[in-house]
């Protein structure tokens, strides 16, 4: 069975720093693109960066570029989200998605990141 | 403000038909597959229809996919009470990331 589950939320100061996980399990995880997309409450989805299964290519959306960095361990199956210099507006529920099909066929429950 | 444009809401009786449909461009719907998503509430999305029409495992036929051009159509035949849900479409655009519509509310009344 296909897992994935963040973890590293929480509340944070403006300006400050969290690390996301997501721990995979139930397949190869060093064969497939990931991705986190968020969800601020209330409000619809949204990428936040994708990277591919060597790590080769890397994608942020223009609202988090500069200040967060996507990175993943295939040894460990665990994809990371390093979140720098957080403001209000990064306030969300963070979900990693599994890519396939042309879209994300799995995604983790979620952690939410509360930046106040 | 979402890069896909969908209806905030959508309502239908049980055992109905309903539509939603999903609005982009050239630069991203127009040359890619969409995708689309349910959310039931407190939960995380679930992926409904992938390469414009196609079904994952596990998901009933009573849930369909189009696309035309820029748009596309999501189609939900035997609504149920379970349905209610907020649908999302996707794809990805020229810049290589995905996309999203701001999402629709469907009430089945």
């Amino acid at each position: 069975e296909v897992q994935l589950v963040e973890s590293g939320g929480g509340l944070v100061k403006p300006g400050g720093s969290l690390r996301l996980s997501c721990a995979a399990s139930g397949f190869t995880f060093g064969g497939y693109n990931m991705n986190w997309v968020r969800q601020a409450p209330g409000k619809g989805l949204e990428f936040v960066s994708s990277i591919s299964s060597s790590s080769s290519d890397i994608y942020y959306a223009d609202s988090v570029k500069g200040r967060f960095t996507i990175s993943r361990d295939n040894a460990k199956s665990t994809l990371f989200l390093q979140m720098n210099s957080l403001r209000v507006e990064d306030t969300a529920v963070y979900y990693c998605a599994r890519e396939r099909y042309t879209g994300y066929d799995y995604w983790g429950q979620g952690t939410l990141v509360t930046v106040s | 403000q979402s890069v896909l444009t969908q209806p905030p809401s959508v309502s239908a009786a049980p055992g109905q038909k309903v539509t939603i449909s999903c609005s982009g461009s050239s630069s991203n719907i127009g040359n890619n597959y969409i995708s689309w998503y349910q959310q039931l509430p407190g939960t995380a999305p679930k992926l409904l229809i992938y390469e414009n029409n196609k079904r994952p495992s596990g998901i009933p036929d009573r849930f369909s996919g189009s696309k035309s051009g820029t748009s596309a159509t999501l189609g939900i035949t035997g609504l149920q009470t379970g349905d209610e849900a907020d649908y999302y479409c996707g794809t990805w655009d020229n810049s290589l990331s995905a996309v999203f519509g701001g999402g629709t509310k469907l009430t089945v009344l």
